[in-house]
């Protein structure tokens, strides 16, 4: 399986201000997702990361709080703009190596807004 | 929609006893099921899939389409099987996941 590296591992922001959070892979990927698992509940995606064009969002989420870039099939990031409390989570990268290939996780990013 | 359902949040059992963590999904076509581990402060990662058919640190998982069950199984269940357990659902495989809320099971000494 693919090696997933998450940057930052955690995080205190303040509010109001916006987080990058980063994922890399040591190999190519087909799928990329990003998932939010807030405190106490259970992984909701967030949005599919889309190589060389724009995410496609889950219902609830927009481009404009959570904008994704995925320049090519190793790397993404997820952007968490104009923080507020409600935002505090763990924010997870998931990849899926090839077609029918089931997903692999990263580490996660513990972001708390204060 | 689909919908993955643990009706379990906490499971508590003995060394050694039996174990079995209930997963129900709602889909109205032919999904994959997934059941993920998450260990103390380790990443989530991937125990079962259906379609693999396989056990994994003697934990098996049987997909009944008729209940709509893939319900989590081991004969004997040891102090490190300790974790959160998350059933997954997808359309295929590598595509987006829906989780379950989870069933964190504590096996006692």
């Amino acid at each position: 399986s693919a090696v997933i590296s998450q940057k930052p591992s955690r995080d205190i922001c303040q509010r109001g201000t916006s987080l990058t959070i980063q994922c890399q892979v040591d190999s190519q990927v087909t799928m990329m997702f990003w998932y939010r698992q807030q405190p106490g509940q259970s992984l909701t995606l967030i949005a599919t990361a889309n190589q060389g064009s724009e995410a496609t969002y889950e219902s609830g989420f927009v481009i404009d709080k959570f904008p994704i870039s995925r320049p090519n099939l190793t790397f993404s990031t997820l952007t968490v703009s104009n923080m507020s409390p409600e935002d505090s989570s763990i924010y997870l990268c998931s990849v899926a190596i090839e077609i029918n290939s089931p997903l692999h996780f990263g580490n996660g990013t513990r972001l708390t807004v204060t | 929609a689909q919908r993955v359902t643990q009706p379990e949040k906490l499971l508590s059992v003995f060394k050694g006893a039996p174990v079995e963590l209930k997963c129900n999904y709602s889909y109205s076509g032919s999904p994959e099921l997934f059941w993920y581990v998450q260990y103390s402060r380790q990443r989530l990662q991937l125990l079962l899939r259906h379609i693999s058919r396989e056990s994994i640190k003697g934990f098996t998982a049987d997909l009944n389409k008729g209940e709509t069950s893939f319900h989590l199984k081991k004969p004997f269940a040891q102090e490190e099987d300790s974790a959160m357990y998350y059933c997954a659902l997808s359309e295929t495989s590598g595509s987006r996941l829906t989780f379950g809320e989870g069933t964190q099971l504590t096996v006692n000494p």
